[in-house]
């Protein structure tokens, strides 16, 4: 299994533009979600799915759409790039209830100039 | 989900067990205690969690005080590659939004050679 996967690994946007960041698990897990991790902290949710068809908000959605149309992939959309969204952003998967770990891809690190 | 207290950063030589800290004196009957690791530009990576019993699996042991109220992280034998930030999360049992993890800024542990 090649588990989580992200691409792309590094991108820089300019200020206003808009690019989608990729991320697809083969774990079959129902559970996905998006989070984001600014320099020295600890990661915020920013969106999550609980199944193909269905998602939710999570702490910090503003300035993000996301979808899933498959179990497989849940891709995140920035509309309008702003310097505000430069963060490493990290994708996670887990099976559904807390007592299954997440498992998180290798992340992409954007740059809003 | 309860709120939890890390020391910002600990120092273990290498070979030596690395003992975490971490309180959580507002956890409810039904919330779990994970541990998560970030080893420099990755990823998060799963350890270990539990509810009321100490855990112990490949990676780590997990000690867990009777009352609940705090908890320890061992890595029985700390080598250069287990530097890292180490994540003490609480969460409850239930899907969808409370299967988040809420992660704070962690330990940085430092093994030095």
């Amino acid at each position: 299994n090649a588990g989580v996967t992200q691409t792309p690994k590094f991108r820089i946007l300019k200020i206003g533009q808009s690019m989608t960041l990729q991320c697809t698990q083969d774990m079959n897990h129902n559970y996905m979600y998006w989070y984001r991790q600014d320099p020295g902290m600890g990661l915020k949710l920013i969106y999550y799915s609980v199944g193909a068809g269905i998602t939710d908000k999570g702490e910090v959605p503003n300035g993000y759409n996301v979808s899933r149309s498959t179990t497989e992939d849940f891709p995140l959309r920035l509309e309008l790039a702003a310097p505000s969204q430069t963060s490493v952003y990290f994708c996670a998967s887990s099976l559904a209830g807390a007592s299954y770990e997440q498992y998180f891809g290798p992340g992409t690190r954007l740059t809003v100039t | 989900d309860a709120k939890t207290t890390q020391p910002p950063s600990m120092d273990c030589a290498e070979g030596r067990a690395a003992n975490l800290p971490c309180n959580h004196s507002t956890i409810s009957g039904n919330e779990y205690v994970y541990w998560y690791r970030q080893i420099h530009s990755q990823g998060p990576q799963y350890i270990i969690h539990g509810l009321k019993n100490n855990e112990t699996n490949e990676m780590a042991s997990l000690i867990i005080t009777e009352d609940r109220k705090s908890s320890t992280l061992i890595l029985p034998h700390a080598t250069l590659r287990d530097t890292a930030v180490y994540y003490c999360i609480v969460r409850a049992p239930y899907g969808g939004a409370t299967n988040k993890l809420i992660f704070g800024t962690g330990t940085l542990l430092a093994v030095q050679p």
